[in-house]
């Protein structure tokens, strides 16, 4: 069985500091593991996605993230907040062999960006 | 340009009252999903199904029904026997087997009054 625990329900950061998410998993199996942003009302997006090549992954918007496998982890991070970050992130988790059906979403963590 | 649709955004309805909500997608994807979101609960999956006419109960199925008769269509029925219909809900669409990537609608939000 697989499970994802995002730390911190809320975030928030000042604007042009560093934002970073936390994220740990479990799996019985090598994983390949996603992050999702979703803004108020709208559906979710992949910001990027680990599939066992590169453990340092750049996604979209200045966002970037690594698999530590020792620390069962994959925190987002973004150099420097932007107001336009402001929003909710999903971790995610799924078996390669098993594909989307059996895709396990953390709990979610909502970025506040002060000005 | 290629999606998901997803209507009506928002629908109110009273108690004992069967909902369907539609979801339609234009990428050619074999496969669909049908999540719902609470807040603080993150995504709960209903069903999903893998080719027409075939679909598979998700980890909340109780109340709900599906149907999936053509490639681009997969409504999903909200029915009186759902104890607590009122969330937001969410279609998605992948391509058949692949590594977890999701793509989303935009959601539609049942109230229950």
């Amino acid at each position: 069985a697989q499970s994802v625990t995002q730390l911190g329900s809320h975030v928030s950061v000042s604007e042009g500091a560093l934002v970073l998410l936390r994220c740990n998993y479990s799996s019985s199996v090598p994983p390949y593991l996603f992050w999702y942003v979703q803004y108020p009302n709208q559906g979710l997006q992949l910001l990027l996605k680990y599939t066992s090549a590169a453990t340092l992954v750049k996604g979209i918007n200045g966002f970037e993230a690594e698999f530590k496998k020792s620390e069962t982890s994959f925190h987002l991070t973004k150099p420097s907040a932007h107001m336009s970050d402001a929003a909710e992130y999903f971790c995610a988790v799924s078996d390669p062999q098993q594909g989307a059906q059996k895709l396990v979403f953390g709990q979610g963590t909502r970025l506040t960006i002060n000005p | 340009d290629g999606g998901i649709t997803q209507s009506p955004k928002y629908l109110f309805r009273k108690e004992g009252q069967n909902v369907t909500l539609s979801c339609e997608q234009n990428l050619n994807h074999d496969a669909m999903y049908w999540y719902r979101q609470d807040p603080g609960q993150g995504l709960r999956l209903i069903y999903y199904s893998q080719i027409v006419n075939d679909f598979q109960k998700g980890d909340i199925a109780e109340g709900y029904s599906v149907s999936r008769e053509k490639k681009e269509s997969f409504p999903l029925t909200v029915t009186s026997a759902q104890k607590n219909p009122t969330a937001f809900y969410l279609c998605a669409s992948s391509l058949h087997r692949n590594t977890g990537e999701l793509f989303f609608g935009e959601g539609s939000r049942l109230t229950v009054l």
